[in-house]
């Protein structure tokens, strides 16, 4: 079963705005990470944030976590056209571990 | 680095056939695991394994089977294809089994089953 839902499902945007997705889980985890998917390619790992953590910064990346909520967002800043792809939200087990549940993920289309 | 390769890139089966998808990494990760992804499904974890002679399922591992003999190589065997198992496969790794780690992921398989 999936633990995470991302939210929206599709989102489409203009260069230089800014891009915020959301993923809600169910179950107490060890961290929360942030994958990148370009059509057609395998999933490039954009930023982790343990459950210890609010928030984390990599970039034009900016992650939140809020454990007692179970939910996390993704903002992209300055948008560009390259930063069109699907985002997935991954979830790691309490106990710790590399067992990773992913959510279904956000398309994100930036529109020059 | 090559990081994290998968073989064959395509592959189209019969019901009935058996294959097996490589994985190889070269970056001395303990962990490696075989996900599928399939439309508006995310990606599903198969199998996965923390070293060398270590394998566990995962939440989708019926029809698959693993194993692991040396810290590079992790091939996925599908024992009797079923369409159902039309899917992109991909492998990934991580430095370890226990820290909870970002995972490198290979490009992927792209399997279909007629």
């Amino acid at each position: 079963s999936q633990q995470g839902e991302e939210d929206p499902q599709a989102l489409s945007i203009q260069e230089g705005e800014n891009a915020t997705m959301n993923c809600s889980y169910k179950t107490s985890i060890n961290n929360l990470q942030w994958y990148r998917q370009n059509s057609g390619r395998g999933l490039v790992h954009l930023i982790l944030i343990r459950s210890n953590e609010r928030e984390k910064h990599s970039g034009r990346l900016r992650v939140t976590l809020d454990t007692s909520k179970k939910s996390s967002s993704l903002l992209i800043t300055a948008s560009r056209a390259a930063d069109t792809a699907s985002y997935f939200c991954a979830t790691g087990p309490p106990g710790g571990g590399n067992k990773l549940t992913f959510g279904t993920g956000t398309q994100l289309k930036v529109e020059l | 680095n090559a990081g994290v390769t998968q073989t064959p890139k395509f592959q189209v089966l019969k019901t009935g056939q058996s294959m097996t998808l490589q994985c190889a990494q070269d970056m001395n990760h303990e962990y490696m695991s075989w996900y599928r992804q399939d439309p508006g499904m995310g990606l599903r974890l198969i199998h996965y394994s923390v070293g060398a002679g270590i394998t566990d399922q995962g939440e989708v591992p019926n029809g698959y089977n693993v194993s692991r003999s040396t810290t590079e190589d992790f091939p996925l065997r599908l024992l009797s294809a079923a369409p159902s198992q039309t899917s992109v496969y991909f492998c990934a790794s991580s430095s370890s089994g226990t820290g909870g780690d970002e995972q490198y992921f290979g490009p992927g398989t792209r399997l279909t089953v007629t």
